[in-house]
Parts: structure tokens; sequence; C-alpha cells
């Protein structure tokens, strides 16, 4: 099994809701990301789990809470979103944090594409 | 903090002609990655590249990593359709985590 799943695939929440992204992979890897992708930008990491501890948080708002309740699963939470906070969230997995030199490519999920209104 | 550049923005070819991105980097890297995303996909790893001046091929892609470590490329030999998408690098600055340039967004004339 070489996927990482997201869901859901689309969400519309308003900016008074509480919702949540998952994210599943069963490759064994032990480093999980969550980017946020405006259109025709790249990816831009928010957080980085390795080993289920957050190893970075890119000086993201509190409004987004990342949860890592074991090797496989990974949460976005949200709360009271802003509608900038409209994108594609994608979940990615790789068997090591991206320091080491070898085993770092990542395996995107197919996303979560955000509208907060 | 560390920037990661990537020319052209857009590129537009003929099927049959050969496309090539450069990606720079205002550090050294200690690795640099390739990522391809189709229009409404998700990034796909292509490869990675460690070693100074190193060159790998897959297929009709030829990518290169520069001598200094701050520069790479990746070209496309006779271009096809199925080439369409945006090319991303993502360089590795000795530090926790990639960083993705901008991308070159290719599109293929059939």
């Amino acid at each position: 099994d070489t996927e990482v799943t997201q869901t859901p695939k689309h969400l519309v929440m308003g900016m008074t809701n509480k919702k949540s992204l998952k994210c599943e992979q069963h490759m064994g890897h032990r480093a999980m990301y969550w980017y946020k992708q405006k259109a025709k930008k790249p990816p831009e990491l928010m957080f980085v789990y390795s080993y289920e501890k957050l190893s970075i948080n890119e000086s993201v708002p509190s409004r987004f809470s990342p949860e890592c309740p074991n090797s496989s699963l990974l949460n976005l939470h949200l709360h009271a979103l802003q509608p900038e906070d409209s994108a594609l969230y994608l979940c990615a997995s790789s068997q090591r944090q991206g320091f080491q030199t070898a085993n770092t490519e990542a395996f995107f999920g197919q996303g979560t594409r955000l509208t907060v209104v | 903090g560390q920037q990661v550049m990537q020319i052209p923005q857009y590129q537009h070819v003929q099927e049959g002609e050969d496309f090539t991105t450069y990606c720079n980097s205002s550090t050294t890297l200690s690795n640099i990655q390739w990522y391809k995303q189709r229009p409404g996909g998700h990034p796909v790893f292509l490869i990675q590249l460690v070693k100074s001046g190193e060159v790998k091929k897959q297929k009709r892609l030829t990518f290169q990593f520069g001598e200094a470590k701050k520069n790479s490329s990746l070209h496309i030999t006779a271009t096809q359709t199925t080439d369409v998408g945006t090319y991303f690098c993502a360089g590795l600055n000795y530090g926790q985590n990639f960083v993705f340039g901008p991308g070159t967004r290719l599109s293929v004339l059939p």
C-alpha cells in the first residue's frame, strides 16, 4: 500500500464552524506533514510530525490545530477560519524527516479542497 | 532564510520539443527533490539528488545537481502531452524540512 488517504476531498465551512481533516498512511512512515497550497502556488509547509511528536510548526495561526493520534494517522482541526484560509490542504508522509539524506521522498495525499464562507 | 527560485515560471512547447526548468537556491543544499503536479492533482515525487554534480535519468527526463549544490535542472527530451503539469524543486539546506520552489508550469501543444 503506497497511498496517503485524505478525507474529506472537499469541505465547505462557515467561519464559526469546527471541522477536522483526516490523513492516513499504512506505509510505516514515521514523518507526516501538513501543507497548504493556494492556487498556482507551491505547497507551503504548516506542520511536521516525527515519530508522533510535533517537530515543526511553521508559525501557523492557532485556528489550525494538528494532532497525531498514532503513527498512521494525522488530523488537522479547524476552528474559526477566515475566507483567506480557503486552499488545498495536502497531507504527506515520508519514512523519515527531511534532514536525513535517504528515504525522505514525500508521498502526498489527494488533498482536501477547503472553502471557508 | 532559505529561498528557492525556479525559472521559467511558465513554458509552452510544441509536442516533441525539449523543455528545461532551472532551480536555484540562495544557500548550499544538502539534497534536492523534484516533484510533478498535474492540473487538479497532488505533487508526485520524481527524484532526489544528493551528490555534487550528480546526474540522473528517468527515460526522457534528465536531472542534474550543480557542483556547488546550489542549483539543479530538469530536462525533458521530446515532450509529450502527458508531461503537462507543474514541476517543483524542493531543496533541503541541512535543516529540518524541504522548501519548495515556486514551480514551472509546462503546457504542451499537440
